[in-house]
């Protein structure tokens, strides 16, 4: 039972365009989301995140939505660069049950190519 | 520069033998979680404490695996008996989780390098 889906493994885009990746949920509980990003030999480092109460996050090149009726999340990266090849990885916590306790997706491997 | 540390990064063992992987906490932090990386599945949560208190383990193959934190700057994951399925990057995080009923900043976890498993 996957509860939070990341349906495209792969994403390849050139540089200077926009990158999105999208994530899918299906625990309406959910009311925090994360992204964090991977490179190769690595551990995943946080990136940007949204609570439940808004819809939209920005910082800098990067900005999360959140379509709460759909259960859809996505990262929008504009422009892209070729630092940004990493792996993707969307993440869900539900605050009420005070786990810190995330749900992570399978992850999508982006490249951005120069 | 705080980060979480995990030992050792690499480890090749044979099938049977025992595997126990370290991880240093950040310092203060109080929720220690553990994540078992594979392509199918992405970032699996094994076990996470709180506080050392183990809070749940249900993602852990019970008979084989066991986690502990025996103090405030050790977590340990060990695999015994080692089998070939267990090859895979395993991760430790930690957060300064606190008791607040809305998710927030306080859910970000950090991670180690990870350790790569290979059983042969």
């Amino acid at each position: 039972d996957q509860q939070v889906k990341q349906n495209s493994p792969s994403l390849s885009v050139q540089e200077g365009r926009i990158s999105i990746l999208n994530c899918d949920y299906t625990n309406s509980m959910f009311d925090y989301f994360l992204w964090y990003k991977k490179y190769p030999a690595e551990g995943p480092t946080f990136l940007i995140s949204i609570s439940s109460i808004k819809d939209k996050n920005e910082d800098g090149r990067f900005t999360v939505f959140l379509n709460k009726s759909a259960k859809h999340l996505s990262l929008h990266i504009v422009p892209s660069q070729p630092g940004d090849s990493a792996v993707y990885f969307c993440a869900a916590s539900e605050g009420s049950s005070n786990t810190g306790k995330l749900i992570f997706g399978q992850g999508t491997t982006l490249q951005v190519k120069p | 520069d705080a980060r979480v540390t995990q030992t050792p990064r690499h480890k090749v063992t044979e099938m049977g033998q025992e595997v126990t992987m370290r991880c240093q906490p950040i310092l203060g932090h109080n929720t220690v979680f553990w994540y078992r990386q594979t392509m199918m599945q992405g970032l699996e949560l094994l076990a996470y404490f709180r506080n050392r208190a183990p809070l749940d383990d249900s993602g852990m193959p019970k008979d084989r695996f066991s986690a502990e934190m025996p103090d405030a700057t050790l977590a340990t994951l060990k695999i015994q008996p080692s089998e070939p399925r267990d090859s895979a990057v395993y991760f430790c995080a930690s957060g300064l989780i606190t008791l607040m009923g809305a998710g927030g900043p306080e859910n970000i976890q950090y991670f180690g390098a990870g350790t790569r498993l290979s059983v042969l």
